[in-house]
């Protein structure tokens, strides 16, 4: 059974913070993808990897950071938190090559920013 | 730019009903993927249907179906005798076909669905 794991499912921090949100994924997957969910808006992407190391910015890049140091894990990092960084974050992960890959996503972990 | 949009953000129906939902994009590609995911309560988004741009063909998978409109970028989804575990928010999304990753997508805002017994 696929899977893809996220480190919390609901995450209060305080402006200013530095946060670090984790993602897993289990399926030796090349493609890792950061999304964040909000009302009306769908998902936008954040930040993408292809391999190890290697990162693309998404639509919504300003305000985040992410590290690939292995293929199995991506975290995004907010370096200092913003009360407009509460959201939902979405982890996804896919096969490379083909656009017809589908994406798998995690739980999904909900981040409230006081 | 890609851009899709679900122009509804919530449709209630009763148990046994029709819903479709409807999705209208816009890409510049000529070759592209367009997918229908389902995220539950539970917040995981499970892959529904994909279709490419080449086939126009409409499919029927159990009581999913989907028509797909090249003419006017619309990509709707019906589900057919609703359940009550239909319930859920339900995303159109586009794929790119060009780039390292190759399938970055681009969601809809996402259409809410109620079922009510």
């Amino acid at each position: 059974d696929v899977k893809v794991t996220q480190s919390s499912r609901y995450l209060v921090k305080r402006t200013g913070e530095k946060v670090f949100l984790e993602c897993v994924q289990d399926m030796d997957h090349e493609n890792m993808f950061w999304y964040r969910q909000d009302p009306g808006l769908g998902l936008r992407l954040i930040y993408f990897s292809y391999d190890v190391k290697m990162k693309e910015k998404g639509d919504i890049p300003e305000g985040y950071s992410v590290s690939r140091e292995k293929k199995e894990r991506f975290s995004l990092i907010l370096e200092s938190a913003s009360t407009n960084q509460t959201s939902m974050y979405l982890c996804a992960s896919s096969l490379q090559g083909d656009p017809a890959y589908e994406q798998y996503f995690g739980p999904g972990t909900r981040l409230t920013v006081t | 730019a890609q851009k899709v949009t679900q122009a509804q953000t919530e449709i209630s129906v009763v148990e046994k009903e029709d819903v479709t939902l409807d999705c209208v994009y816009e890409t510049r590609d000529t070759t592209y993927y367009l997918f229908w995911y389902k995220q539950p309560p539970s917040g995981e988004l499970v892959f529904l249907i994909r279709r490419n741009s080449f086939d126009e063909q409409n499919e029927i998978s159990g009581r999913y179906s989907w028509n797909f409109q090249k003419s006017t970028s619309s990509f709707n989804f019906t589900i057919t005798a609703s359940q009550v575990v239909d319930s859920a928010v339900y995303f159109c999304a586009l794929s790119e076909a060009e780039g390292a990753a190759g399938n970055k997508l681009t969601f809809g805002g996402g259409t809410r669905v109620l079922v009510k017994p």
